[in-house]
């Protein structure tokens, strides 16, 4: 597998806080994805990348924000985290014959 | 936007049934892709279709995509205990976007 790691793997957090989560890469794909699983829900976009400070918005973008300042690094932040916002974080990057490798994910608790 | 929809969402089978998940999207799709996800972990990489009614095999494992790209089907012959778990289609939108299908989740009962 692509070397993608994210962290936090687990955090807990309180309603109102802000909070980042952080994806690395060492395989210098272009594309980098966000999404959010949740039960009945797959997986579903949020953000992605198509280069060095290129994002644009996925299909539940709201009340997120992104940044990518370096190929390798793809940062999700929730400016202000709400309960609805508990949930299984992944990153993925895509090699160039758009198979997607998926980092471990973050189980994300906002009480 | 673009919809990919997959059924059944549950599908419970003994050890040894067969298992057929199915995925439909709103628009053409110029491939598709499968992963499977295992309890706990994170999705991987099965297989990719590009071709209008290609058809491809993995071991026990059939995979269709349909004549007019617009849906594709998983198919397990005798299922194992190692099967177990959430299979997805995902399909690239015109853009750089890749949509998910919302699943099938797999049980095989010994």
């Amino acid at each position: 597998d692509a070397g993608i790691t994210q962290s936090p793997r687990h955090k807990v957090t309180e309603t109102g806080t802000p909070v980042t989560l952080r994806c690395h890469q060492t395989e210098n794909h272009r594309y980098m994805y966000w999404y959010r699983q949740d039960p009945g829900h797959g997986l579903r976009l949020i953000h992605y990348s198509y280069g060095v400070k290129d994002t644009d918005k996925g299909e539940v973008s709201d009340g997120y924000s992104v940044s990518r300042s370096k190929t390798e690094d793809f940062l999700l932040t929730l400016e202000s985290a709400t309960s609805s916002q508990t949930s299984v974080y992944f990153c993925a990057s895509r090699a160039n014959n758009e198979k997607l490798f998926f980092g471990s994910g973050t189980q994300l608790s906002v009480l | 936007g673009q919809q990919v929809m997959q059924i059944p969402q549950y599908q419970h089978v003994q050890e040894g049934e067969d298992f057929t998940t199915y995925c439909n999207s709103s628009t053409t799709l110029s491939n598709i892709q499968w992963y499977k996800q295992r309890p706990g972990g994170h999705p991987v990489f099965l297989i990719q279709l590009v071709k209008s009614g290609e058809v491809k095999k993995q071991k026990r494992l059939t995979f269709q995509f349909g004549e007019a790209k617009k849906n594709s089907s998983l198919h397990i012959t005798a299922t194992q205990t190692t099967d177990v778990g959430t299979y997805f289609c995902a399909g690239p939108d015109t853009g750089n976007q890749f949509y998910f299908g919302t699943g099938t989740s797999l049980t095989v009962i010994p």
